[in-house]
């Protein structure tokens, strides 16, 4: 059965920080991998996908995540995080072939110290 | 330019209540999907429409969940005689081709239901 891991419930890194949020996946074939962002009161917001190709796949709001299949992950990155990065990460995996439910993580509550 | 659309945002319920929550989802969009995401986890998938066809209802959790799409554009999430661990928020989600795997899903703000 297809799972997603988020093994981080709550990270908190400084305003201009470095970020990394980890994500891990179990599934038979290469899937389908998304990262989405929920603000409180907002609902989920794509910041990008994988789907075939190259592993480096770039997002919206500065975000980038590397597929690497070795490890089965799909981890998040920013350079340098601002403020109104904080939010809930939620790394989504879909299955080739399937209607295109997406099974999610748990998530990661972001907090940005000033 | 509207986004995908819930309604009402907020429901309590007493136990044993029907509830029905609403989802209006981008116009031309022929995939939505319903999920339900209790607190502290990230969205489980409940059903599936492409058009007015439910395709996948493999992950309502009882009998008393049902879903329609009757003219394939607003959909309605019903939950019979509600109780407590119905609480959670009901997301819906909007995308534009069949093969929704292929195409973004554009979630709405979701309906934070309470069961008391």
């Amino acid at each position: 059965a297809q799972s997603v891991t988020q093994p981080d419930i709550h990270i908190t890194v400084s305003e201009g920080a470095s970020l990394e949020l980890r994500c891990n996946y179990s599934y038979g074939a290469t899937p389908y991998l998304f990262w989405y962002v929920q603000s409180p009161g907002q609902g989920l917001q794509l910041l990008l996908k994988y789907f075939s190709g190259d592993t480096l796949v770039q997002g919206i709001k500065g975000f980038e995540a590397e597929f690497k299949r070795s490890q089965s992950s799909f981890n998040l990155r920013k350079p340098s995080v601002h403020w109104s990065d904080a939010a809930e990460y939620f790394c989504a995996v879909g299955a080739r072939g399937s209607q295109g439910n997406l099974i999610f993580g748990k998530g990661t509550k972001l907090s940005v110290k000033p | 330019g509207a986004g995908v659309s819930q309604s009402p945002r907020y429901k309590v319920a007493k136990r044993g209540q029907d509830v029905a929550l609403r989802c209006d989802p981008i116009s031309g969009h022929v995939s939505l999907f319903w999920y339900q995401q209790a607190l502290g986890q990230g969205p489980e998938f409940l059903t599936y429409f492409q058009n007015e066809a439910q395709l996948d209802k493999s992950g309502l959790p009882s009998d008393r969940f049902f879903a329609e799409r009757p003219e394939g554009s607003v959909s309605t999430l019903k939950i019979q005689r509600t109780q407590q661990e119905d609480s959670a928020v009901y997301l819906c989600a909007s995308s534009q081709g069949p093969l929704a795997a292929y195409n973004e899903q554009f979630f709405g703000p979701g309906t934070r239901l309470t069961v008391l």
